[in-house]
This record gives C-alpha cells, structure tokens and sequence, in this order.
C-alpha cells in the first residue's frame, strides 16, 4: 500500500490535455522533491520529471509537473497515442515506514481514447 | 553511452535466495549510486534499495531488511543485489537503475530481470 495515492486511472483525446494527480502527505510531498515516471507495457519506467517541475533533456515540453502543498501534478498537454502508458508518481519519505523510504505512487494508467 | 545490463530470468524454490547483477558502462562505475526498484505483474513499482558503489554503503527499505544484501565487484563494474528467503510474493521484475540530474532521479535502467519463485 503505497502511501502516494494517485487515480487508477485517466484518458482523453488526441490534443487534448490530461493532469494526473498524486497525493501525499508532510513526510514525503510535503518535505522533498517529486519525481515522475512514464512506463510503457514490458519496458523500464522513464524519468519524464525531476525536482518538482524540471524536464530531462529530450523530454517533450507537453509534459509538465507542479507540486502545491502534499499534492503534485503531472499534466500532459496536447495528447498523443504515444502518451498512452502508466504513470508513476515517486518521492522520499520519512514517516512511518522509517526513515529514508523512496516511495512511487500507485500508479495511473493514461488511455488515449 | 551508459548502460545497465541485468543478469538473465531466474526460477528459485522458496526459501532459496537468488542474486541479480546489473552490470554499468559507459561512465565511472563508483562515481553514482545504483538503485534496485522492483515491480510484480501487474503492480506498481516498489524501491528496494540503494548502494553507494564507491564507498559500499547501503540502504535498504524496511520492508526487505534482513534478507536483501547489495555489493558490487568494482574492478568489473557489476552491482549485486541478493535476496533471500525467497517467497512467491517476491516473483516480480527487478530492475537497477542510475540517476543522473541527482541521485534520485532516476534516468538509467537496466532492462529488468524475472525473478520467478515457484515450487
């Protein structure tokens, strides 16, 4: 049970603009860095965001990440068929699991309708 | 370019243990710490820990310690990691992986290898 909660799932249309939310807490959102990750069927995950809201080179600028608060958002704008894969939220804890934990979020499968 | 190559599949017994290698290329092996993250069928991906490959430190997460162990051999570039005490809920794919703007932004992966425990 993963303590970074995210919906199961979300989907739109070509062009259109998709957020993906991931919900945490002070132990881990609120006190350090988000980190997202795209993972297409039978492959590794790819890093897509670091720190919050920064792109890796090679990364599309259509996808961006926010944090506010325990909360963060990754939001895909101008959807393509590529886009479709699961999503992964991810960031340090220090809370009851005990100190140091890497935790990923539950994971929202994207569908390009 | 780097690279992390994984060991082949493996089918264990439970109760044995297994160890995986994730083998780096392409940049200086002690110079960024390996991280091993795994991931059952159809799950979601767990972190099962880290090692500093320069000084061998280590960090595991609570739900594995006492039975996963990481090293690494560095004059071949290869990190380890061996799990024990096998059970059916550890089959999964495990996966090595690098950062690369920090540490935990983890941008290198090895292709995964299957674990499969099974009697």
């Amino acid at each position: 049970q993963s303590v970074l909660t995210q919906p199961p799932s979300a989907s739109g249309t070509p062009g259109q603009r998709v957020t993906i939310s991931c919900s945490g807490s002070s132990s881990n959102i609120g006190s350090t860095y988000v980190y997202w990750y795209q993972q297409l069927p039978g492959t590794a995950p790819k890093l897509l965001i670091y720190r919050n809201n920064q792109r890796p080179s090679g990364v599309p600028d259509r996808f961006s990440g926010s944090k506010s608060g325990t909360s963060a958002s990754l939001a895909i704008s101008g959807l393509r068929s590529e886009d479709e894969a699961h999503y992964y939220c991810a960031a340090w804890d220090d809370g009851l699991s005990g100190p140091g934990l890497y935790v990923f979020g539950t994971g929202t499968k994207v569908t390009v309708l | 370019q780097v690279q992390l190559v994984q060991s082949g599949a493996e089918v264990k017994k439970p109760g044995a243990s297994v160890r995986v290698s994730c083998k780096a290329s392409g940049y200086s092996f002690t110079s960024y710490v390996i991280t091993w993250v795994r991931q059952a069928a159809g799950q979601g991906l767990e972190w099962v820990g880290w090692m500093n490959p320069d000084s061998g430190n280590t960090a595991y997460a609570q739900s594995f310690q006492g039975r996963v162990t990481m090293t690494r051999d560095i004059s071949i570039s290869t990190a380890y990691m061996e799990l024990s005490s096998l059970t059916s809920e550890d089959t999964a794919v495990y996966f090595c992986a690098r950062g690369l703007y920090d540490s935990s932004a983890y941008y290198y992966w090895g292709q995964g290898t299957l674990l499969t425990v099974a009697s």
